[in-house]
């Protein structure tokens, strides 16, 4: 029930773009994205609720694609503070009040 | 001060120790919930909290208790702990109308059990 998320690892250089993709194999009703810097807690970046949306964040968006099931996260112009995992959460329609998180996405920015 | 905080931030137990992990939110949410992350895992979701005396199980409930008889505390029980237990645990609260609300995390707290 878990959502894939890919790639599971990547490095960038400063100012490269990256995309992260979250699949899920149940009818979605919204996707939640947040961002954990190693050693702290996951911080809120954005909430997807209609399919086909897109929501940005400085140069970070995203969209979410409802008949696919799947939503992407594109971050522009990668700074070293985007550095951290990224965890994509596909709520259910099934299921109002549950977010089921994914395995993360961890994302490196170099110099 | 305002915001979501747990305590004891680290702590250390030994196999088939009752330990309790506390959970306070000052925002008067109504939902609160408790995950734990080990590497490869992700987040998973322990048992959640729609409101005082409202609690219901997530992906990973067995060998946890939780109860909420106020708003703001959500304790987490681990009435038996195993070495499997040992992760770290975050506590967090959201205000939910119809989904499009924030899920606000504590610091966390590490937990060993030896």
């Amino acid at each position: 029930q878990q959502p894939v998320q890919s790639p599971q690892a990547v490095i960038l250089r400063e100012g490269e773009d990256a995309v992260i993709n979250c699949s899920s194999s149940k009818a979605l009703y919204s996707v939640h994205w947040y961002r954990q810097k190693h050693g702290e807690a996951p911080v809120f970046l954005m909430i997807l609720l209609k399919g086909g949306e897109q929501k940005g964040h400085d140069k970070i968006s995203a969209s979410f694609n409802e008949k696919k099931q799947q939503s992407s996260l594109y971050l522009t112009a990668s700074q070293l503070s985007y550095s951290g995992t990224y965890f994509c959460g596909p709520q259910m329609k099934t299921s109002y009040d549950k977010v089921i998180f994914g395995p993360g996405t961890s994302l490196s920015v170099i110099p | 001060d305002a915001g979501i905080t747990q305590s004891p931030r680290y702590k250390i137990t030994e196999t088939g120790r009752q330990v309790t992990l506390m959970c306070h939110q000052t925002w008067s949410h109504s939902y609160m919930f408790w995950y734990r992350q080990d590497l490869g895992h992700g987040l998973r979701l322990i048992y959640y909290s729609a409101a005082a005396d409202i609690t219901d199980k997530g992906e990973v409930p067995d060998g946890y208790v939780v109860s909420r008889s106020k708003t703001e505390n959500f304790p987490l029980t681990l009435e038996s702990a195993t070495r499997s237990q040992t992760s770290v645990y975050f506590c967090a609260s959201s205000d939910w109308s119809g989904g499009a609300d924030t899920q606000y995390f504590g610091p966390g707290t590490r937990l060993t059990v030896l």
